[in-house]
C-alpha cells in the first residue's frame, strides 16, 4: 500500500527567509503524481504544486519549488521569500497515475515569525 | 466563478439527529470525494463517487452515506449524529485529465 510520510509536525520560519518541508512516500508504481497541498486556518485547501513522477524537471511555482528523487521516494517542498500569508498546514499527497484518489500525509504546521 | 461549496460552515447539533452535509459543485467534475479530518489535521478518504448513481465506500470506515442523483451534488448524511461524528468534513472534486483536487471550505461538525 502506498504511504505519505510528513516527519516535520511543525516547524517556523522567519520572515523573507527561506524554509524546506520534508516529505517521503512509498510505493511500487513507476507512474503517479505528487502534490503540496497548503491549508490556512479556517480557510479552503488549496494545491501549490503539482509533479508528474515520469518529469524529472522539478516543479516550481513563483516562491514555491519542490525537489524530486525519485529513487529515493523524497518529495520536499522550498519556500523562498517567505511571507505571512504563507502560515498554513502543508500537506504532501501522492495519486498514482490509474487511480484518482489521493493520499495524505499528517501534515506540517508551518509558522512564520515576524 | 466555478466553485466547489459546502454548506453549513459550522454545525453544532446533539446525539441521536440526523443531519446532510451539502456538497455541490459548478464545475461539471465527475468525480467527488469526502475526506474526514481528524483533530490532529489528518485526512481520510470516507467516500468517493466517480459519476452520477455511483458511489464506493473510501479506505476509512464511516457510518454515513452519501449519494450521487446530480453530477453537481455530493451530500453526505448521518442518521443518528454522534459524539465520535465531531470532526471537519472536506468535499473535493477532480476533473477527467487534470490530476489534483478542488476543495471546498469544510464542514466543522461538533455533536454534544
Amino acid at each position: 500500500a502506498q504511504t505519505v510520510t510528513q516527519s516535520q509536525p511543525e516547524m517556523s520560519v522567519q520572515e523573507a527567509e527561506t524554509v524546506t518541508l520534508s516529505c517521503t512516500y512509498d510505493t511500487s508504481e513507476s507512474d503517479y503524481y505528487l502534490f503540496w497541498y497548503k491549508q490556512p486556518p479556517s480557510r479552503q485547501m488549496i494545491l501549490v504544486i503539482r509533479q508528474e513522477a515520469y518529469k524529472q524537471q522539478n516543479a516550481t511555482e513563483n516562491r514555491f519549488s519542490v525537489n524530486f528523487q525519485k529513487a529515493a521516494k523524497s518529495f520536499s517542498l522550498k519556500i523562498s521569500d517567505s511571507q505571512l500569508g504563507d502560515a498554513a498546514m502543508y500537506f504532501c499527497a501522492y495519486r498514482m497515475n490509474r487511480d484518482d484518489k489521493i493520499i495524505f500525509g499528517k501534515g506540517t504546521r508551518l509558522h512564520i515569525l515576524p | 466563478e466555478a466553485d466547489i461549496y459546502q454548506t453549513p460552515r459550522y454545525l453544532v447539533i446533539g446525539t441521536g439527529k440526523k443531519i446532510t452535509l451539502e456538497c455541490s459543485q459548478t464545475m461539471g467534475h465527475d468525480k467527488m470525494y469526502w475526506y474526514q479530518q481528524d483533530p490532529g489535521m489528518e485526512l481520510h478518504l470516507i467516500h468517493y463517487s466517480y459519476g452520477v448513481n455511483s458511489t464506493e465506500k473510501g479506505d476509512l470506515s464511516s457510518e454515513s452515506t452519501v449519494s450521487r442523483i446530480r453530477t453537481e451534488h455530493f451530500p453526505l448524511t448521518l442518521e443518528s449524529a454522534r459524539p465520535s461524528h465531531t470532526s471537519q468534513y472536506l468535499c473535493a472534486s477532480s476533473e477527467v485529465g487534470r490530476p489534483g483536487y478542488t476543495f471546498g471550505s469544510g464542514t466543522r461538525l461538533t455533536v454534544v
